[in-house]
């Protein structure tokens, strides 16, 4: 059974970046669609982008656009995800979680379509942004 | 694309039935039968409940149920347990984003 298994909790000034990773155990990824979403204290749950490694396609909210960036190390199965200009509203728990069904080449990319039905998280990074 | 919409809490008794709602539009609801829904117990990470509107994955207790008409999907929780309290979010997507939904607190009074 996969698990996967995030980076620890991250302290930055504004106007910096974070880099948050994503280990696959006992899975990988390079065959499923990968998202990120991220919770605000007592806020929902916000989904910032994926990545789909099989198709070599990357889909970004447009709220983020310009200010993340998801990539896949297929050799150590871990995603990552980096946001820039990070500011106090950045603040939040950001979440990686892997969509259930497996791709193969041979199927039709379909888009947003692939990064529905996410069946496995990952427990969570507080990041905190604060001067 | 703005998040779904529903109702921000949902309470019942033990042993009840509730049903949140998930309401979106044409382009996302609406056009595909790709609604999930989530339980999400405070600090820890989200759980898939139903996928593609009305099937569970497996270990999923059999009282979670999904429907949908036209724009609206259902999530529906029968013989309410207090171990369901949690709070519920909706997903879909369209053509060009992806999207949760607001979010309800459900309570077991």
């Amino acid at each position: 059974q996969v698990q996967l298994v995030q980076s620890g909790a991250e302290v930055k000034k504004p106007g910096s970046s974070v880099k948050v990773s994503c280990k696959a155990s006992g899975g990988t990824f390079s065959t499923y669609a990968v998202s990120w979403v991220r919770q605000a204290p007592g806020q929902g749950l916000e989904w910032m982008g994926g990545i789909i490694t099989i198709f070599g396609r990357r889909n970004y909210a447009q709220k983020f656009q310009g200010r993340v960036t998801i990539i896949t190390d297929d050799s150590s199965s871990t995603a990552y995800m980096e946001l820039s200009s990070l500011r106090s509203e950045d603040t939040a728990v950001y979440y990686c979680a892997r969509a259930m069904t497996r791709l193969s080449s041979g199927m039709s990319y379909r888009g947003f379509f692939h990064f529905n039905n996410m069946d496995v998280w990952g427990q969570g990074t507080t990041v905190t942004v604060s001067s | 694309q703005s998040a779904l919409t529903q109702p921000a809490s949902v309470s019942g008794s033990p042993g009840q039935s509730i049903t949140i709602s998930c309401t979106g539009t044409s382009s996302d609801v609406g056009r595909y039968n790709s609604v999930s829904w989530y339980q999400q117990h405070p600090g820890k990470a989200p759980k898939l409940m139903i996928y593609d509107v009305s099937n569970r994955p497996s270990g999923v207790s059999y009282r979670f149920s999904g429907s949908k008409s036209g724009n609206t999907a259902s999530l529906t929780i029968s013989g309410l347990q207090a171990e369901d309290e949690a709070d519920y979010y909706c997903s879909s997507f369209t053509s060009n984003s992806f999207v949760f939904g607001t979010g309800t607190k459900v309570t077991v009074l």
